[in-house]
């Protein structure tokens, strides 16, 4: 089966500026987590969907980041304005039937 | 307050022998522990899960073992090869929602 799709692969951005990242998870996942992951550090959840609801958004900067899972299949995640501490790889990960998350390749953002 | 610690952020270990990494946590009472591995510029990858009510569990080289009274979960790997190398990441998921916390991870090298 194919896996968790993710674009774009890298970015570069000045601070204040916007930017948006594609997520497309495996065929029939329920569950679509993102994650950031800052260099030297574990993944920390950022927003949860289960479909096209939120489960846990807790640690989403709700004042800069947004996200929508239309038709519970895709996801974007979104920053606006984008802050220099954001520079960080974010991963998504899908989950269906069973408990194990399948993870994209990530998208490394740099701000500057 | 919550927290999920993994031991020494590097483990050096000799091919051939046992790898023992360590995952600790506090105020958490997770319905399951997962490992995974990540190796550099990309996604986490599932390698086993282990229940709150299970002592231990085998994959092949691969060992993990859960004691929620020390709250603490060992990932071994025997017979370690270089291709072992990589970060391994340990995650608590607690509640019906599913939601995942991650360790910073122990990144292993394994020298021929």
């Amino acid at each position: 089966e194919a896996g968790v799709a993710q674009s774009p692969r890298y970015k570069i951005i000045e601070k204040r500026q916007s930017v948006a990242f594609w997520c497309n998870p495996i065929s029939g996942h329920a569950t679509l987590y993102w994650y950031q992951q800052i260099l030297g550090q574990g993944p920390k959840l950022l927003i949860q969907f289960q479909n096209n609801g939120v489960v846990d958004d807790s640690q989403l900067p709700k004042d800069r980041f947004s996200a929508e899972r239309l038709k519970g299949v895709d996801s974007t995640l979104k920053i606006q304005p984008a802050k220099l501490e954001d520079s960080a790889v974010y991963l998504c990960a899908s989950k269906g039937s069973s408990y194990e998350q399948y993870f994209g390749p990530g998208t490394r953002l740099t701000v500057t | 307050s919550q927290k999920i610690e993994q031991n020494s952020e590097a483990l050096n270990i000799q091919e051939g022998k046992t790898a023992t990494l360590t995952c600790n946590y506090t105020n958490y009472s997770p319905a399951y522990l997962q490992w995974y591995r990540q190796d550099p510029g990309r996604g986490p990858v599932f390698l086993l899960l282990i229940r709150e009510n299970e002592k231990e569990k085998r994959k092949e080289r691969l060992k993990v073992t859960f004691d929620t009274t020390l709250k603490q979960s060992l990932f071994h790997i025997t017979a370690s090869q270089p291709a072992d190398s990589a970060t391994y990441l340990c995650a608590l998921e607690t509640g019906n929602a599913g939601k995942s916390t991650f360790g910073d991870g122990t990144t292993l090298t394994v020298k021929p």
